[in-house]
C-alpha cells in the first residue's frame, strides 16, 4: 500500500463544474497537508495546505481534511480550462520529509 | 525576485559521467530538498536538508549525493553509479512553518 494515494485520473469535468480530487494517507500521524498543481512539462506550484479537521476555503479552492477517516480532498468551484493540470497531494508527519501522492490528471472541457 | 534557480535547463551527458545539478535559493528558508521526477510518475525525494551542512537520504539516494555549504545553495551530483539517470529533477525550499514547499523550474537530464 502506498503511503499517499490518490485516483490516477484522468478526471474530466465541463467548464463551470466542481472538479473533486481525493487523497488517502497511511500515517495516523500525518500532521500537514498540501496541495500542489503541475502544469505539463512545468515544477509543482503550492495551492494550499491544511492542518486541521474541517474545509479550508481560498478563492474557488476548497481543500478538506478528515483525519479519522485519513482522508483529505481538494474541490475546485466553477472548473475553467485553465484548470487542467495534474494534481498532487502531499502529506507531511512533522518537520522533515513530505511524501507525494502520484496526481490526478485532470482535464476541465470548454 | 525571490525564488528558486535551478541550471541548466536541459542538461545532457554520456553513460558514465558525473554531472552536478545547481539549486539555489534566496527565500532565507531552511530546508531544501531534491525530488525526480520520471514521466507519467510522483515526485520520488532523493535527498533533503534542514539545516547548513547537514541532509538526510530520502527514498531513493543511490547513486546520488548531495552538499550544503550555504544556506542558499543544495547542488546534486548525479554519479555513474546511478542505473537510470534520465529524469525531469526538481529541487524545492521550505521555510520551518508551515513547511510548503516552493519548487525551481526544474533540470531535465538526459544520459545516453
Amino acid at each position: 500500500q502506498k503511503e499517499v494515494e490518490q485516483n490516477s485520473g484522468p478526471l474530466s469535468v465541463p467548464e463551470g463544474a466542481i472538479a473533486s480530487l481525493n487523497c488517502t494517507y497511511s500515517d495516523r500521524g500525518s500532521q500537514s497537508f498540501f496541495w500542489y498543481r503541475q502544469y505539463s512539462g512545468k515544477s509543482p506550484e503550492l495551492i494550499m495546505f491544511i492542518y486541521s479537521n474541517g474545509d479550508k476555503e481560498d478563492g474557488r479552492f476548497t481543500a478538506q481534511l478528515n483525519k479519522a477517516s485519513q482522508y483529505v480532498s481538494l474541490l475546485i468551484r466553477d472548473s475553467q480550462p485553465s484548470d487542467s493540470a495534474t494534481y498532487l497531494c502531499a502529506v507531511k508527519r512533522g518537520a522533515g520529509k513530505s511524501t507525494f501522492g502520484d496526481g490526478t490528471t485532470l482535464t476541465v472541457k470548454p | 525576485d525571490g525564488g528558486i534557480t535551478q541550471s541548466p535547463k536541459y542538461l545532457f551527458r554520456k553513460e558514465g559521467q558525473n554531472v552536478t545539478l545547481s539549486c539555489e535559493q534566496n527565500l532565507n528558508h531552511d530546508a531544501m530538498y531534491w525530488y525526480r521526477q520520471d514521466p507519467g510518475q510522483g515526485l520520488r525525494l532523493i535527498y533533503y536538508s534542514q539545516i547548513v551542512n547537514d541532509f538526510q537520504k530520502g527514498d531513493i539516494a543511490e547513486g546520488y549525493s548531495v552538499s550544503r555549504e550555504k544556506k542558499e545553495s543544495f547542488p546534486l551530483t548525479v554519479t555513474s553509479a546511478q542505473k537510470n539517470p534520465t529524469a525531469f529533477y526538481l529541487c524545492a525550499s521550505s521555510p520551518q512553518s508551515p513547511n510548503e514547499q516552493y519548487f525551481g523550474p526544474g533540470t531535465r537530464l538526459t544520459v545516453t
